[in-house]
C-alpha cells in the first residue's frame, strides 16, 4: 500500500515551459487536492476533486490546470510556467468523515 | 484576519523541555481540527485529530480544543531532536476542505 505518490521529485523549468506533475492513489479515496507550500506560508489550496470527472478550483488556481479521468489519478497541469510557480507541490487525499488527509512526498520545482 | 493564526516561529527548545504550540481561529462552525508534522523535504503527515472540544491524549503528544475561545493546542512532553520538524495545524467544518495554518518551525537541541 504506496498511499499517495507524486513524480517527478524534483524539476527545474525554462520560462514558458510546460509540464505535467503526476499523482497517484491506491486507496480508493474520491477526494483529492493539489497544494503548493511556499518557505513559512503554509498549504494553499490550488484545485481539488469530488471524484472521477469533477473537479473545482481553490484558492490559488492561476496558471495551473488538472484533470480527473480515474479515482486513482489527479495530475497538475503547468502550461506557462513563471518564476511565481516556482514552490514546492504536494497532492493530498481524504478520510471522509473525519477531514483528515494523506500526503503525498511532494514535487519541487524551480523556474528559472 | 486570517482563519486560522499561527505563530511561525522558529521555537527553539532544550532536549526533555515541553513544548506548547497553538492557532487561533475565527470560524466557529470548525468542528475538526488536525495536527500535521512536516519533517524538512517530506510531506505532512497526520500528527493528531480531535472533533469537537476536549483533550486528547497520544505518548508525549497532547491535542487540546477550547472553542468557546477558538484555541487549540498541542503540546509534547519530554522534546527529543526527532522532533524538530514544522507542526501546523489544520481545521474543517465537515467541508472536505481543511484550512490550514502556516505552520510553527520547532527546534530541539541536544
Amino acid at each position: 500500500n504506496a498511499g499517495v505518490t507524486q513524480t517527478p521529485k524534483f524539476r527545474i523549468l525554462k520560462i514558458g515551459q510546460s509540464m505535467t506533475l503526476q499523482c497517484t492513489q491506491d486507496m480508493n479515496h474520491n477526494y483529492m487536492y493539489w497544494y503548493r507550500q511556499d518557505p513559512g506560508m503554509g498549504l494553499k489550496l490550488i484545485y481539488y476533486s469530488v471524484g472521477a470527472g469533477i473537479t473545482d478550483k481553490g484558492e490559488v488556481p492561476n496558471g495551473y490546470n488538472v484533470s480527473r479521468s480515474t479515482t486513482e489519478d489527479f495530475p497538475l497541469r503547468l502550461e506557462l510556467a513563471a518564476p511565481s510557480q516556482t514552490s514546492v507541490y504536494f497532492c493530498a487525499t481524504i478520510v471522509t468523515g473525519t477531514d483528515t488527509q494523506y500526503f503525498g512526498p511532494g514535487t519541487r520545482l524551480t523556474v528559472l | 484576519q486570517k482563519e486560522v493564526e499561527q505563530d511561525p516561529g522558529p521555537l527553539s527548545v532544550p532536549e526533555g523541555a515541553i513544548v506548547s504550540l497553538n492557532c487561533t481561529y475565527s470560524n466557529s462552525a470548525f468542528q475538526y481540527f488536525m495536527w500535521y508534522r512536516q519533517y524538512s523535504r517530506k510531506g505532512p503527515e497526520l500528527l493528531m485529530y480531535t472533533y469537537s472540544s476536549g483533550n486528547k491524549e497520544d505518548g508525549r503528544f497532547t491535542a487540546q480544543v477550547d472553542k468557546s475561545s477558538k484555541y487549540i493546542s498541542l503540546f509534547i512532553r519530554d522534546s527529543q531532536p526527532s522532533d524538530s520538524a514544522t507542526y501546523l495545524c489544520a481545521m474543517s467544518a465537515g467541508s472536505y476542505i481543511p484550512t490550514f495554518g502556516r505552520g510553527t518551525s520547532l527546534i530541539v537541541h541536544p
